[in-house]
């Protein structure tokens, strides 16, 4: 059965850094596309970054570019968000999701809370 | 960027009811829609997927339909484990996926 777990979140000030986790386990991790996509409390759904199986491709969302970083370690069946210059709109449970080519995210982690506040 | 919308943002229903959810998109995306649950506290959860199949182990109940710009998410003999909130999602064009702002289904 495919499980992700993230884990990373926490409180911060708004100008500081989280960086978030997600081990994956019961699927072949080298195989999928990774995503971190974001919910701010009591609003929808916003992906944010997404990461090719062999990195090689890396996007983000415009409200995130240059400011957030996206890396996976195949070896560690492991996925990565590192979060910089936070603001008080990135507030919100992040979760990371797996998909593939032409096809949706089929699997998601039970998401991490960010929390930034003065 | 494909715009997804949804309609109604909130849809009041009683156990046994057949009920109605639409997603439309900006521009066509041919059938690479899904339809996704989320209980209060939960991650979202993929019920259909390329519009009208659904995930091994949905309920027959949730069906989906359409392709081009209009689809439609249908719970047919409504539960008591089916009040949530409902998203649609775009996979034809990304990055970015982009996903529809959400219907709540409520209890009456």
């Amino acid at each position: 059965q495919e499980q992700l777990v993230e884990s990373g979140g926490g409180l911060v000030k708004p100008g500081g850094s989280l960086r978030l986790s997600c081990a994956a386990s019961g699927f072949y991790f080298s195989d999928y596309y990774m995503s971190w996509i974001r919910q701010a409390p009591g609003k929808g759904l916003e992906w944010i970054s997404y990461i090719s199986s062999t990195s090689s491709t890396i996007a983000y969302a415009d409200s995130v570019k240059g400011r957030f970083s996206i890396s996976r370690d195949n070896a560690k069946k492991s996925l990565f968000l590192q979060m910089n210059s936070l603001r008080v709109e990135d507030t919100g449970v992040y979760y990371c999701a797996r998909a593939q080519f032409e096809s949706p995210h089929d699997s998601w982690g039970q998401g991490t809370l960010v929390t930034v506040s003065s | 960027d494909i715009l997804m919308t949804q309609s109604p943002s909130t849809l009041s229903a009683s156990v046994g009811d057949t009920v109605t959810i639409t997603c439309r998109a900006s521009q066509t995306i041919n059938i690479w829609l899904a339809w996704y649950q989320q209980k209060p506290g939960k991650a979202p959860n993929l019920l259909i997927y390329h519009a009208s199949n659904l995930k091994s182990g949905v309920p027959s109940r949730f069906s989906g339909s359409g392709s081009g710009t209009e689809f439609t998410l249908t719970i047919r003999g409504l539960q008591p484990d089916d009040f949530a909130t409902y998203y649609c999602q775009q996979y034809n064009t990304y990055p970015p996926w982009t996903f529809g702002q959400g219907t709540k289904v409520e209890i009456k």
